[in-house]
């Protein structure tokens, strides 16, 4: 089951511009969290937004969440050739703990 | 080092032929998941244990087996039933307390 849709599908930018990755989801969460993926390697958890808040930051991440609309945005400022990698939302709404991974945003940062 | 290993990264396997993924964790987790990735594609679950000897079925374990005899430990068998084993598989653990994820390297299986 796919539980989170992600737009775009790629994006290419120049180094120092900002990034925005959004995700739509279908069911209530407890939480909604976003991971990297460089080519050919593991996830990083980057970030978690629990139910119960709208907005978080780390470093040059900004994430937020708007339970009504059932979407969370993921915002990289002044962007580096080094934050090319494929970004996933990924959703906890199951027992189990178990998460749901979207489709991913493919992002290509140009020097 | 703490983490999660996973072997072998590249793995050949013939048709009909059964093959086992390692997945070793030294992070004292008691929750272990592998999930495929296909090219360009998101990652599916296709098991998930949540504490030693017990396991349960993912989104898409037909094809596939898992044991849980240790906590450090929950290898991967890719069954001869499995029609398109050709994927990335990743191994995750997590703490159980925010749910957040730790992933190992992959394996990337092909089917020759």
């Amino acid at each position: 089951s796919q539980q989170g849709e992600e737009d775009p599908q790629a994006l290419s930018i120049q180094e120092g511009e900002n990034a925005t990755m959004n995700c739509s989801y279908k069911t209530s969460i407890n939480n909604l969290q976003w991971y990297r993926q460089n080519s050919g390697r593991g996830l990083v958890h980057l970030i978690l937004i629990r139910s119960n808040e709208r907005e978080k930051h780390s470093g040059r991440l900004r994430v937020t969440l708007d339970t009504s609309k059932k979407s969370s945005s993921l915002l990289i400022t002044a962007s580096r050739a080094a934050d090319t990698a494929s970004y996933f939302c990924a959703t906890d709404s199951r027992a189990g703990n178990m998460l749901t991974f979207g489709g991913g945003t493919r992002l290509m940062v140009k020097p | 080092d703490g983490g999660i290993t996973q072997s072998p990264k590249y793995l050949f396997r013939k048709e009909g032929q059964n093959v086992t993924l390692s997945c070793e964790q030294n992070l004292n987790h008691d929750a272990m998941y592998w999930y495929r990735q296909d090219p360009g594609q998101g990652l599916r679950l296709i098991y998930y244990s949540q504490i030693v000897n017990d396991f349960q079925k993912g989104d898409i374990a037909e094809g596939y087996s898992v044991s849980r005899e240790k906590k450090e430990s929950f290898p991967l068998t890719v069954t001869s039933a499995q029609k398109n084993p050709t994927a990335f598989y990743l191994c995750a653990s997590h703490s159980g307390i925010y749910n957040e994820q730790f992933f190992g390297p992959g394996t990337r299986l092909t089917v020759l």
